[in-house]
């Protein structure tokens, strides 16, 4: 079946750029997002992509999407302390309107000062 | 600001009593969800609803029982709770089933 996988942990620097890295398994995916969960509160829509673009760029977030290698990175530049948080990958796999998002198990982020 | 709303945030609550979490949304979106989270942990699909009158399992099996009887309305019913039932409990709805989820605050649930 359809798989997403992340790394658990990452640390970073104040001031570095975050690199968050996503892997997933089913190549008829649509829609890639990442999400944002922040200590006892829901997750918060950060960014998505469709899956007929390379990149996108909001901000200080930058989304690339290497579809031949499955892979989903987010790269949050000059990293601050109020971007630690889990970050959660997830697909949307194929058009039907019966998908449901599959979601990675979250990547931890921490800042180093 | 919050369009999804789930009540409560935290609850306390002794084993064996019944518990319902509400859920409400006020986008109008026909596909609803509740995901259980341990802290830390990654989501696991309850429940899930594509529209009023339509309720299904999700990828993890549940003690809880949902319905939907109004587009803006999903409840989460568990007829005896049980320490084991301690976890957070998330609420989101989406427009269609491509569209991104829009998730709720949460309910903290803990069951003594």
């Amino acid at each position: 079946g359809e798989d997403v996988e992340q790394s658990l942990f990452l640390s970073v620097r104040e001031g570095d750029s975050s690199v968050i890295n996503c892997t997933y398994t089913d190549s008829s995916s649509t829609y890639l997002y990442w999400y944002k969960q922040e200590p006892g509160a829901g997750l918060q829509l950060l960014t998505y992509i469709f899956s007929n673009m390379d990149m996108k760029q909001d901000q200080r977030l930058t989304v690339l999407l290497n579809k031949k290698d499955k892979h989903l990175s987010l790269r949050i530049a000059d990293t601050q302390t109020g971007d630690s948080a889990i970050y959660f990958c997830a697909e949307s796999p194929g058009y039907s309107s019966a998908s449901k998002i599959i979601f990675g198990s979250g990547t931890r982020l921490s800042i180093r000062p | 600001e919050a369009d999804i709303y789930q009540t409560p945030r935290y609850l306390v609550i002794g084993t064996g009593k019944k518990i319902t979490l509400e859920c409400s949304q006020t986008m109008g979106h026909d596909k609803m969800y509740w995901y259980q989270q341990d802290p830390g942990m990654e989501l696991h699909l309850i429940h899930y609803s594509y529209g009023v009158n339509s309720t299904e399992k999700g990828d993890l099996s549940s003690e809880s029982t949902v319905s939907r009887i109004r587009t803006e309305h999903f409840p989460l019913t568990l007829e005896s709770a049980r320490p084991s039932h301690t976890s957070q409990y998330l609420c989101a709805s989406s427009e269609s089933g491509i569209s991104p989820l829009h998730f709720g605050n949460g309910t903290r649930l803990t069951v003594t």
